[in-house]
């Protein structure tokens, strides 16, 4: 069974740096195919993608936010983690790590979420 | 970057109804699609990919079509648990970006 949990802050202030982990369990990102992504949802909004790392350590990102985004794996702990920089009240939102299969590239299994406030 | 489009963005409906949710592409997309179910306070969950082909688990009243740039979800006859937004979801290409959702809501 595959789940996913997203852990960080609830509560960011301006100009700040965001990190969270994605731990996940029912599957290794030391296989090949697999990788996680993030994407989020502004209270009220629609959802947008923002990154993701496979198995091969094979990094894509939002160019909406490319520079401020940076997403790493521990297959030793089975976790991924994305840092953003610069966070802003506008990065208020819920943000869910997914699931993917490289020759699938749609979100099967997600985390309950995260959210996180951008307030100083 | 290639834009979804959700028509209609709320759609009414009662229960037993049959509804039509649509997204349209800005470009051809072929059949790499998605669609996601999302209730409020929930992660969403996905029902339908590659336009048509029904994930394992969710109910036959659920049904995908369409391709290149034109896409349909239909529930064949709405049921209670059915309310909730749904979001089209393209995977042909990076960015991979979302429509802005359809909410069904109870009329």
């Amino acid at each position: 069974q595959i789940t996913l949990k997203e852990s960080g802050p609830t509560l960011v202030k301006p100009t700040q740096t965001l990190t969270l982990t994605c731990t996940f369990s029912g599957f290794s990102l030391n296989n090949s195919g697999v990788g996680v992504a993030w994407i989020r949802q502004p209270p009220g909004k629609a959802l947008e993608w923002l990154a993701l790392i496979y198995w091969n350590d094979n990094k894509r990102y939002s160019p909406s936010l490319g520079s401020r985004l940076t997403i790493s794996k521990d297959t030793s702990k089975d976790q991924v983690v994305l840092s953003m920089t610069n966070m802003d009240p506008v990065d208020t939102a819920t943000y869910f790590c997914a699931h993917v299969q490289a020759v699938a590239a749609y979100f099967d299994y997600w985390g309950q979420g995260t959210l996180v406030t951008v307030s100083s | 970057d290639i834009q979804m489009t959700q028509s209609p963005s709320t759609l009414s409906a009662s229960v037993g109804d049959r509804v039509t949710l649509t997204c349209r592409a800005s470009q051809s997309i072929s059949s790499w699609l998605a669609w996601y179910q999302q209730k409020p306070g929930r992660a969403p969950k996905l029902l339908i990919y590659k336009a048509s082909s029904l994930e394992s688990g969710v109910p036959s009243r659920f049904s995908g079509s369409g391709s290149g740039t034109e896409f349909s979800l239909t529930i064949s006859s709405l049921q209670p648990d059915d309310f909730a937004t749904y979001y089209c979801q393209r995977y042909n290409s990076y960015p991979w970006t979302f429509g802005q959702g359809t909410k069904v809501e109870i009329k």
